[in-house]
């Protein structure tokens, strides 16, 4: 079965400062990979996702993420957040299955 | 082109009362997932519908049952309601089946479920 590992649940950084969510899985196929953005009372938004190619993946809202197969790992970064980016986010895998969440980490970004 | 949509917003129910959720796909989209999300969590998946067929299913009791119609909309229906029922729906919509594309889920806003 497949899980999904969301290292940190709260991630507090100043503003234009670097951000990196963190997110783990474990699967026993090839997955596809994604990361979702909550903001509050919303529904979820697609940020970005792998399925082939390479695996620097890029994003909308300057977001970008790396998928590292022998780490097993979809961590999630920005070069320089803002005030706007604070949000819930949600990694998630598929292997043409439905998909599997991890239990979001959120993003507080202080001015 | 229009997102996922779905109705209510909110919604109010009583424990044991029944409730149905509606949700429209994004254009040329023709699967239908829905999730469900307590508060604090991230979202279960509940079921799957694709061509006015449950493919798949989530670890959630026969009390959550759902539609697909040939317009590719789904309902989401629970009966006997419990105080744990209140959480955010989420539907998503995907396709069409066969590319890649189809793994990729569009979200709707949701519909917040209160169980008093």
């Amino acid at each position: 079965a497949q899980s999904v590992t969301q290292l940190d649940s709260q991630v507090p950084v100043f503003e234009e400062a670097p951000v990196e969510l963190r997110c783990n899985y474990s699967s026993s196929v090839s997955v596809y990979l994604f990361w979702y953005v909550q903001y509050p009372n919303q529904g979820l938004q697609l940020l970005l996702k792998y399925l082939s190619g390479s695996t620097l993946v890029k994003g909308i809202n300057g977001f970008e993420a790396e998928f590292n197969k022998s780490q097993t790992s979809f961590h999630l970064r920005k070069p320089s957040v803002h005030i706007s980016d604070t949000a819930e986010y949600f990694c998630a895998v598929s292997d043409r299955t439905p998909l599997v969440f991890g239990k979001g980490t959120r993003l507080s970004v202080i001015a | 082109d229009a997102g996922v949509t779905q109705s209510p917003t909110h919604l109010i129910k009583t424990r044991g009362q029944q409730v149905t959720l509606r949700c429209s796909p994004k254009s040329g989209h023709d699967t239908v997932s829905w999730y469900q999300q307590a508060l604090g969590q991230g979202p279960q998946f509940i079921f799957q519908y694709y061509e006015e067929e449950e493919r798949q299913r989530g670890n959630f009791p026969d009390r959550f049952s759902g539609h697909q119609f040939p317009n590719y909309s789904s309902e989401l229906n629970v009966n006997a309601l419990l105080l744990g029922d209140s959480a955010l729906y989420l539907c998503a919509s995907s396709g069409p089946l066969g590319a890649i594309s189809t793994d990729t889920q569009y979200f709707g806003p949701g519909t917040r479920l209160t169980v008093l």
